[in-house]
């Protein structure tokens, strides 16, 4: 059972399009951070979102963080080939060992 | 820009050998994990250490699987002996904790046992 569960698994969408991927849970995070994994690379940060309900916003990309701490989402406004990656959210889990977990991850292709 | 730094990137072994992965975290980080990626499993940690000491190793076959930080510049993961099931790209992350700027992740070591 994955702690953190992340929808669509697949998303393939043309250039210019928006989109949004999702992150949930059943447990309550006291942050969660999204990366973005380009093959044959490691994850890299984009966010970290702290308090409910927060919105962050890194140019065309927009974070929330839900309001009961449970679920997250990132949305992609015009998506542009360079967005083409696995995104992976991420969040601390485990008491006072605060091991970073991931999510199932979401892979997109965005078509030129 | 401070990197991770993993060795090798590609590792290609029997199966029954033993393999040694190893990480440089950015220097002044506190914390270092493992994780290992399959398209099956995702990304699963298998070690963790603050301040050099293990803190979870839950997720790690201890059987064959052992993880140390000898020093603070110098965090490995070693397998032995190994399995064609441990085929998989392992990753090295470091981070300073607290801190709310997440992990740093190195490039990974391919492993493929045959």
């Amino acid at each position: 059972t994955q702690l953190l569960e992340q929808s669509p698994q697949f998303l393939s969408i043309q250039e210019g399009e928006n989109l949004t991927v999702y992150c949930n849970s059943s447990s309550v995070f006291s942050s969660l951070q999204w990366y973005r994994q380009e093959p044959g690379e490691g994850p890299v940060l984009l966010v970290t979102v702290v308090t409910g309900g927060e919105v962050k916003k890194l140019k065309r990309l927009t974070f929330q963080f839900g309001d009961a701490r449970k679920d997250s989402s990132l949305h992609i406004t015009a998506a542009q080939p360079g967005d083409t990656g696995l995104y992976l959210c991420a969040g601390p889990y485990g008491g006072a060992t605060n091991k970073l977990i991931f999510g199932t991850g979401t892979l997109l292709a965005v078509q030129p | 820009d401070a990197r991770v730094t993993q060795t090798p990137r590609h590792k290609v072994t029997e199966m029954g050998q033993e393999v040694t992965m190893r990480c440089q975290p950015i220097l002044g980080h506190n914390t270092v994990f493992w994780y290992r990626q399959t398209m099956m499993q995702g990304l699963e940690l298998l070690a963790y250490f603050r301040n050099r000491a293990p803190l979870d190793d839950s997720g790690m076959p201890k059987d064959r699987f052992s993880a140390e930080m000898p020093d603070a510049t110098l965090a490995t993961l070693k397998i032995q002996p190994s399995e064609p099931r441990d085929s998989a790209v392992y990753f090295c992350a470091s981070g300073l904790v607290p801190d709310s700027h997440g992990y740093t992740f190195g490039s990974g070591t391919r492993l493929t046992v045959v």
